[in-house]
């Protein structure tokens, strides 16, 4: 079993639209969370970052943790066609990141 | 958030030759760097993780020979692909945890797109 499971999509949306991303993982020792966007041939950007459960709030984009399902998400708001990229969750262990694989998403004008 | 700056963005060589990556944290310091590898449409491939002031710890199958990695400052790490092959074609990308954050947020590079001809 992978330690971080991620639905590679691709998702594709209308301009408007709220999306939903979302990632399982499998190790409960997982403390930090972090969303990333990252575009064709670059590398990733640091979007969001949350520690153990909740909610956190950063302009249209919204982070959620759910320890006890081992769930995260990211909710993208009034999603516009600049948001179309790769998004990658991603989770810190003992002194090491694990990805996932990453879910490509598709706003349409 | 961090800034990590990584040198070339793509760089094409003859098979053969030896090509370095540079990473560099530009407004913070990094005790440890990762140097993923990332193919087309797939996650990153975590390689090798780069200590400052120590040997860098390498992922089962990653050969330590052909990819040598030395982190000669808290700011800078190196990635050389030793006698490179087509099949070391990739998309190389490092990334440092800010050590002022308690190391829980990673931030990248832009990558490197690496071509052996």
């Amino acid at each position: 079993q992978k330690e971080v499971e991620q639905d590679p999509g691709p998702l594709s949306v209308p301009e408007g639209a709220i999306v939903s991303l979302n990632c399982t993982y499998s190790n409960s020792a997982f403390q930090y969370f972090m969303w990333y966007r990252q575009y064709s041939r670059k590398g990733p950007e640091l979007l969001m970052y949350t520690y153990s459960s909740g909610n956190k709030e950063d302009g249209r984009f919204t982070a959620q943790v759910d320890k006890s399902s081992k769930y995260i998400s990211l909710f993208i708001r009034d999603s516009q066609p600049s948001d179309s990229a790769t998004y990658l969750c991603a989770m810190k262990g003992f002194n090491k990141f694990y990805f996932g694989s990453g879910t490509k998403l598709n706003v349409k004008p | 958030g961090a800034v990590v700056s990584q040198h070339p963005s793509r760089v094409i060589c003859k098979s053969g030759t030896s090509v370095k990556i540079e990473c560099r944290s530009l407004d913070f310091q990094a005790t440890t760097m990762f140097w993923y590898r990332q193919f087309p449409k797939q996650s990153l491939m975590l390689m090798a993780t780069s200590n400052e002031g120590s040997k860098a710890t390498y992922e089962q199958g990653v050969e330590k020979d052909k990819f040598l990695i030395n982190h000669a400052s808290l700011t800078l790490s190196t990635l050389t692909v030793t006698s490179a092959h087509p099949e070391d074609s990739s998309f190389y990308i490092c990334s440092a945890p800010d050590r002022g954050q308690a190391n829980t947020e990673a931030f990248f590079g832009q990558g490197t797109r690496l071509t052996v001809v």
